[in-house]
């Protein structure tokens, strides 16, 4: 079972919100972790987009717009990045990211189609 | 502003070595504040964290446990720069690497470097 595991894909509307998953592996408790999210478009590397480890302790990326937010769901052992009032340069593809220790993880990734 | 140019070979043979290098401008390889990171994206195994060094008084490294055997990273603070090595590749292997600074996140990258495993 993979330490992070998020969905492949995601579509949603412009101006709707979009809810991205990241979910860790049982035994890995969210509540201990900082949640890394990244965004990453063709042909570019991944840029960072926020940090959530609890509503006292996140760190928006420079620049990066507030309708970008993280939480956490205890219940379902699971970060989210919640973007709000989609736009289509939002269509991306978004990673999650902790670390494990003194290793990084990533998830698998989920591709956000804005149509 | 701190800016990473990766350098090294696209084309590796089964069985050798892969050496990639990111020189540094803008920081320091020996900043007590960052470490300097290695990571690889493939359409298989998406983004790959492979390791990190850093210095804190002492250099320092930390490895993915799957590649630990393999994987090599050293920091060159005569060009201020860090290299990649790579052993026994595999067309597994075949990635595009990225150099990434770590300051409290992944927050500089360099350019991507496709490197093709392949005789």
């Amino acid at each position: 079972q993979a330490v992070l595991t998020q969905p492949s894909s995601l579509s949603a509307s412009p101006g709707a919100s979009a809810s991205l998953t990241c979910t860790l592996r049982s035994g890995i408790n969210v509540d201990t972790y900082s949640i890394y999210w990244y965004q990453q478009k063709p042909g570019s590397p991944p840029q960072y987009l926020l940090r959530y480890k609890s509503d006292s302790d996140r760190w928006q990326g420079s620049g990066v717009p507030s309708r970008f937010s993280g939480s956490k769901d205890a219940s379902a052992n699971a970060g989210i990045l919640l973007i709000s009032g989609l736009q289509s340069e939002d269509e991306a593809d978004y990673y999650c990211l902790i670390w494990h220790g003194n290793t990084a993880v990533f998830g698998g990734g989920t591709k956000l189609t804005v149509l | 502003q701190v800016q990473l140019q990766q350098s090294g070979p696209g084309l590796v043979k089964p069985s050798q070595t892969l050496s990639l290098t990111c020189a540094i401008s803008g920081d320091s390889v020996s900043s007590n504040s960052a470490a300097w990171n290695w990571i690889r994206q493939s359409p298989s195994r998406g983004l790959e964290w492979l390791g990190r060094t850093y210095y804190r008084s002492k250099w320092y490294n930390d490895y993915a446990v799957s590649l630990k055997s393999r994987v090599t990273i050293n920091p060159d603070t005569s060009k201020n720069q860090f290299s990649l090595q790579l052993d026994s590749v595999t067309p597994e292997d075949t990635a595009v690497y990225y150099c990434t600074r770590e300051g409290r996140w992944f927050d500089c990258w360099g350019q991507g470097t496709l490197v093709t495993v392949s005789s």
